[in-house]
């Protein structure tokens, strides 16, 4: 079954940049979608089909894909991008999430 | 306006049949290209993709859990069923049921139900 490994934290420096990745078996042919979820809350859809923002998503989150890494951008961070992020793939007739990683703004 | 929200009980016993009922609004589960899936999430833990029901009744399973797994849709109802054999206590979860659209051979999910917590517990 194909995996997804995403680092388990990151942290960032308020109003700078961070870069949380999605590493998988040349996932670059795949699309890789991104979820954001708070604590106590239902994910929500940031990023979708590697970089297309869904409508109310901020322009500071952006994503890319090539190779055997997929790459969630968060530019300017704020307090409110304090969260858990989640990559996922269609494999095979499934749906296949990363372990998530939480990202810390300083 | 999507909205999804799920329902069913908050305490199963070990061995026993989970049943969860995800009804929606906005949108139709007759429309080509729409899916409803099932992800639970453990405390403190990561998503897991449990299924997929799509607009055809085509239904698509976790490989491991499979066996286990079934999902029905009611399209007249608005609802979407999951039904879980056996239940365990590894099975406590929030369960969320989310809105997916299939699109360039690919599935993701764009509308979630605020989940419901489910504890497997004698």
């Amino acid at each position: 079954s194909y995996e997804l490994t995403q680092p388990l934290s990151v942290s960032v420096a308020l109003g700078q940049t961070a870069r949380i990745t999605c590493g998988g078996n040349n996932i670059g042919s795949k699309n890789v979608h991104w979820y954001q979820q708070k604590p106590g809350q239902a994910p929500v859809l940031v990023i979708y089909r590697d970089s297309n923002r869904p409508s109310g998503i901020p322009e500071r989150f952006s994503g890319s894909n090539s190779g055997n890494t997929a790459t969630l951008t968060i530019s300017r961070a704020q307090a409110g991008d304090e969260a858990d992020y989640y990559c996922q793939v269609w494999d095979s007739s499934t749906a296949v999430f990363g372990g998530g990683t939480k990202l810390t703004v300083l | 306006q999507i909205t999804l929200k799920e329902s069913g009980p908050t305490l199963v016993k070990p061995t026993q049949t989970l049943t969860l009922t995800c009804t929606f609004s906005g949108f139709s589960l007759s429309t080509s290209g729409v899916g409803v899936g099932w992800i639970r999430q453990p405390p403190g833990k990561a998503l897991e993709w449990l299924a997929l029901i799509y607009w055809d009744d085509d239904k698509r399973y976790s490989p491991s859990l499979k066996s286990r797994l079934t999902i029905t849709k009611d399209t007249s109802k608005n609802q979407v069923v999951l039904t879980m054999t056996n239940m365990d206590p590894v099975d406590t979860a929030t369960y969320y049921c989310a809105h997916s659209l299939y699109t360039y051979g690919d599935h993701y999910f764009d509308y979630w139900g605020q989940g419901t917590l489910v504890t497997v517990s004698s």
